[in-house]
């Protein structure tokens, strides 16, 4: 049973880098896509993007001109990069492992808020 | 790309089933057999119910089934219980730039 566990910071001032990792718990680390989803407070879930094993990444349209995600296989873990946040960048953000066509696991979801 | 439009709220008693839509369009629901389901509880992760429409991984009791008419996808709990009380949300797959997208969430009292 694959478990991930998320941290980064929580509170963010306008203009600055949000930065998450997630770790990967059980299961083969290169079964999957590792993705990354976000929640604004009172809205629908968002898909931001993913990456896979071999470094290969897709992302969101409306996202892929400030948004990174990285991989660190050795130690398991993944990372979300997202530049110049503003306010409405404040999301419950979620890491995940995907198939190709499904999302699978979730983490438990991590409140970044941005706020000056 | 849309969020799916689910309906905001739908209860039954326990016992009852429920049934819950998720419309999209050509591009996502109607266009890929690839809609998933998703339980979440309070400040609890969401948990995969259904996948490919109408499959259930294991574990998940068979009183959750899927489907699918055209755009719209239909998550349907048979035998309600105290437990199922949680917001359900729909996904689907959209292709290669958007990969996925969300429904707007049902949340289910069990009455």
């Amino acid at each position: 049973q694959v478990q991930l566990q998320q941290w980064g910071a929580g509170l963010l001032k306008p203009s600055e880098t949000l930065s998450l990792t997630c770790a990967v718990y059980g299961g083969s680390f290169s079964d999957y896509y590792w993705s990354w989803i976000r929640q604004p407070p009172g809205k629908g879930l968002e898909w931001i993007g993913e990456i896979n094993n071999s470094g290969s990444t897709n992302f969101s349209p409306s996202l892929k001109s400030r948004v990174s995600i990285s991989v660190d296989t050795s130690q398991k873990q993944f990372t979300l990069n997202l530049s110049s946040v503003t306010a409405a960048d404040t999301a419950v953000y979620y890491c995940a492992t995907a198939s190709d066509t499904t999302i699978v696991n979730w983490g438990q979801g991590i409140l970044v808020t941005v706020s000056s | 790309q849309s969020a799916l439009t689910q309906p905001r709220s739908v209860s039954g008693s326990p016992g009852q089933s429920v049934t819950i839509s998720c419309t999209g369009t050509s591009s996502d629901v109607g266009g890929y057999n690839y809609v998933s389901w998703y339980q979440q509880h309070p400040a609890k992760a969401p948990k995969l119910m259904i996948y490919d429409v109408n499959k259930r991984p294991s574990g998940v009791p068979d009183r959750f089934s899927g489907s699918k008419s055209g755009n719209t996808a239909s998550l349907t709990i048979s035998g309600l219980q105290a437990e199922d009380e949680a917001d359900y949300f729909c996904c689907s797959y959209a292709g290669d730039y958007t990969l996925f997208v969300f429904g707007t969430g049902t949340k289910v009292t069990v009455l």
